[in-house]
């Protein structure tokens, strides 16, 4: 079974909607967790933190539901720029080795 | 503040050769982290250096090994090179005590 699965897509939004990601993963001792936005053939790059309590950063919203071990991402009033792919990411339980999932594509059309 | 560094950008190999990756963390990071990311695999993570020592390797046979150096850069050695190994090598960085790993914009590596 996978550490972090997650749905590859692709999500075909149009710009404005509101859209939402999950993933689940398999480490009940996971700690940490966050989400990545990777564009085509470059670095994935730190979209945020993902708290017990739920954290908000603009029109992302990350969520943590340890009880059913699953990790959401909310992404309102979606912009053409917001088309990439997003990485769930734990810590598989122990330091120093992030656990990727495979991603999930976004594309915000006009 | 300058971000992680990675050289080359490119490397490309022929089967049997070795290469060697450089990475530098950002400022004030001490630990060093590299990744695969072959076509359609994902990040596969190799290893993890901080302060100087191997601290945790993943699922990679030996001839994937590295260092990192007392100014906390890193290099990333891959021998006897298989075409399985042509990929993007990631190399990220955390400063201690945190988990938040910020990436450098890797070297793809192609083997012939």
């Amino acid at each position: 079974r996978k550490e972090v699965e997650q749905d590859p897509g692709p999500f075909n939004v149009p710009e404005g909607a509101t859209v939402a990601f999950n993933c689940t993963y398999s480490n009940s001792a996971s700690q940490s967790f966050f989400w990545y936005r990777q564009d085509c053939r470059k670095e994935p790059k730190l979209l945020m933190s993902v708290y017990s309590s739920g954290n908000e950063d603009g029109r992302f919203t990350a969520q943590l539901n340890r009880a059913s071990q699953y990790i959401s991402l909310l992404i309102r009033d979606s912009k053409l720029s917001d088309s990439a792919t997003y990485l769930c990411v734990s810590d598989g339980g122990s330091q120093g080795n992030l656990i990727f999932g495979k991603g999930t594509k976004l594309s915000v059309k006009p | 503040e300058a971000g992680v560094t990675q050289s080359p950008t490119h490397l490309i190999k022929t089967r049997g050769q070795q290469a060697t990756l450089r990475c530098s963390p950002i400022s004030g990071h001490t630990s060093v982290y590299w990744y695969q990311q072959a076509l359609g695999l994902g990040l596969q993570f190799l290893l993890w250096y901080d302060e100087g020592e191997e601290r945790n390797r993943g699922n990679f046979p030996p001839r994937f090994s590295g260092r990192q150096f007392p100014n906390y850069s890193s290099e990333l050695n891959v021998n006897a090179l298989e075409l399985e190994d042509s990929a993007l090598y990631l190399c990220a960085s955390t400063q201690w005590g945190t988990d938040e790993q910020y990436f450098g914009p890797g070297t793809r590596l192609t083997v012939t």
